[in-house]
């Protein structure tokens, strides 16, 4: 049972670099998260998705863009590196509006 | 004031011993509230989630919501040192995708 799954677990990059984490869940869920946990600061949404082709800004989408062409993966864009976006990366999926999230493993990006 | 707030912690507990775990939030509108236990460099999995006003209890887990406090709780009985995590409150907002986090409370439970 794979879940959601994330990938690079880990990532340096220098300021002003691009790259996209990934993200694909196999629970065939509409709904689709991406969330940036800094210390003590708890989970801050970036970007949602409610299905294929819908996406839309959480509270702190700056400095990132996502898509959502199918409804398995859910990839997160960030442009343009700054050491501010350097933070442990959560995607997330669920069944429903109101339902559990399930979360994947984590994505450690550090930008120097 | 913070959508969401928690006591950072860490709560320290001894063995056996009764966690209690407080969560307060500000939107009046909320319906929905869970709670996610966090370990160490892992992601955050489901404890509970509670709809309605009173107790919900599974296991050695009870949250308990009101409402007109706008304050919702977990207790832990028999605390065990499995139980050392980080406990993250999540409410849903009644608009929107939004849950909103809390920052989380560190709970240590010493054998």
């Amino acid at each position: 049972n794979a879940g959601v799954t994330q990938t690079p677990k880990f990532r340096i990059l220098k300021i002003g670099q691009s790259m996209t984490l990934q993200c694909a869940q196999d629970m065939n869920h509409n709904y689709m998260y991406w969330y940036r946990q800094d210390p003590g600061m708890g989970l801050k949404l970036i970007y949602y998705s409610v299905g294929a082709g819908i996406t839309d800004k959480g509270e702190v989408p700056n400095g990132y863009n996502v898509s959502r062409s199918t409804t398995e993966d859910f990839p997160l864009r960030l442009e343009l590196a700054a050491p501010s976006q350097t933070s442990v990366y959560f995607c997330a999926s669920s069944y429903s509006e109101t339902g559990e999230l399930f979360f994947g493993e984590g994505s450690r990006l550090t930008v120097l | 004031q913070k959508e969401v707030e928690q006591n950072s912690g860490p709560l320290s507990v001894p063995e056996g011993a009764i966690a209690s775990l407080n969560c307060t939030y500000s939107d009046r509108g909320s319906q929905s509230f869970f709670w996610y236990r966090q370990y160490s460099g892992k992601s955050p999995e489901l404890i509970m989630f509670i709809y309605s006003n009173g107790d919900k209890e599974d296991g050695r887990f009870t949250a308990q919501l009101n409402k007109a406090s706008q304050y919702v709780s977990l207790l832990i009985r028999d605390s065990q040192p499995s139980d050392s995590a980080t406990y993250l409150c999540a409410v849903k907002r009644n608009y929107g995708q939004n849950f909103v986090f809390g920052p989380g409370t560190r709970l240590s439970v010493l054998p």
